[in-house]
């Protein structure tokens, strides 16, 4: 079982160049989400999505877009990245819609901005 | 605003071993609280999920607790082994209508042969 897949694992920024990191989910999970996980500073919510068409923020969504076309795709965008947003990012899923209940991590994407 | 502390940040104990790992939280209207695994450079692993009405939750050499009212959970591994060394996370869901987890900072296990 695939699980959540992000790609890529590993990318380096220059400030001002955009990218997206890719989500995909097999587990037909409507919950979705976007962490940045900073030493210090724990796991922190981006945005979320909990259907097909249905994004919110998190704690910390400046500079950052999502999109759900696909109950499967959650990509996070890079409008124009900064050294701020060198982080550990994680996508996460869940198979609750009403709450969040067991949530399932992908590998992590690890960002450099330089 | 709810808050997710784990104390201590380190923790290293001799192989065979039990041992309990703690997470407090500050506001006890909790929808549910997880218990997560993360081993260096990877992603996190749901280990146990306690449901607001539920007092402990077993799975194997695992057992987590929750006691809203103190406001405190904890994840006891009995027996533990070297490859129980990891970092291990705590995460509460609040009673709102948000879909938001909050999480602890980690401890960071070590267990030694």
């Amino acid at each position: 079982n695939a699980g959540v897949t992000q790609t890529p694992k590993f990318q380096v920024l220059k400030t001002g160049q955009s990218m997206t990191l890719q989500c995909a989910q097999d587990m037909n999970h409507e919950y979705m989400s976007w962490y940045r996980q900073d030493p210090g500073m724990g796991l922190r919510l981006i945005h979320y999505s909990v259907g097909a068409g249905i994004t919110d923020q998190g704690e910390v969504p400046n500079g950052y877009n999502v999109s759900r076309s696909t109950t499967e795709d959650f990509p996070l965008r890079l409008l124009s990245a900064a050294p701020s947003q060198t982080s550990v990012y994680f996508c996460a899923s869940s198979y609750q819609r009403e709450s969040i209940g067991e949530l399932f991590f992908g590998e992590g994407s690890r960002l450099t901005v330089l | 605003k709810q808050e997710v502390t784990q104390i201590p940040a380190a923790l290293s104990v001799p192989e065979g071993e039990n041992l309990v790992l703690n997470c407090s939280f500050t506001d006890s209207a909790i929808y549910n609280l997880q218990w997560f695994r993360q081993d260096p450079g990877k992603g996190l692993t749901s280990l146990l999920l306690i449901q607001s009405s539920q007092r402990e939750q077993t799975s194997g050499r695992l057992n987590a607790s929750l006691d809203k009212s103190s406001g405190r959970s904890t994840l006891y591994i009995a027996a533990s082994q070297p490859g129980d060394s990891a970092t291990y996370l705590c995460a509460s869901k609040g009673m709102d209508s948000s879909y938001k987890l909050i999480f602890g900072s980690g401890t960071r296990l070590l267990v030694r042969p």
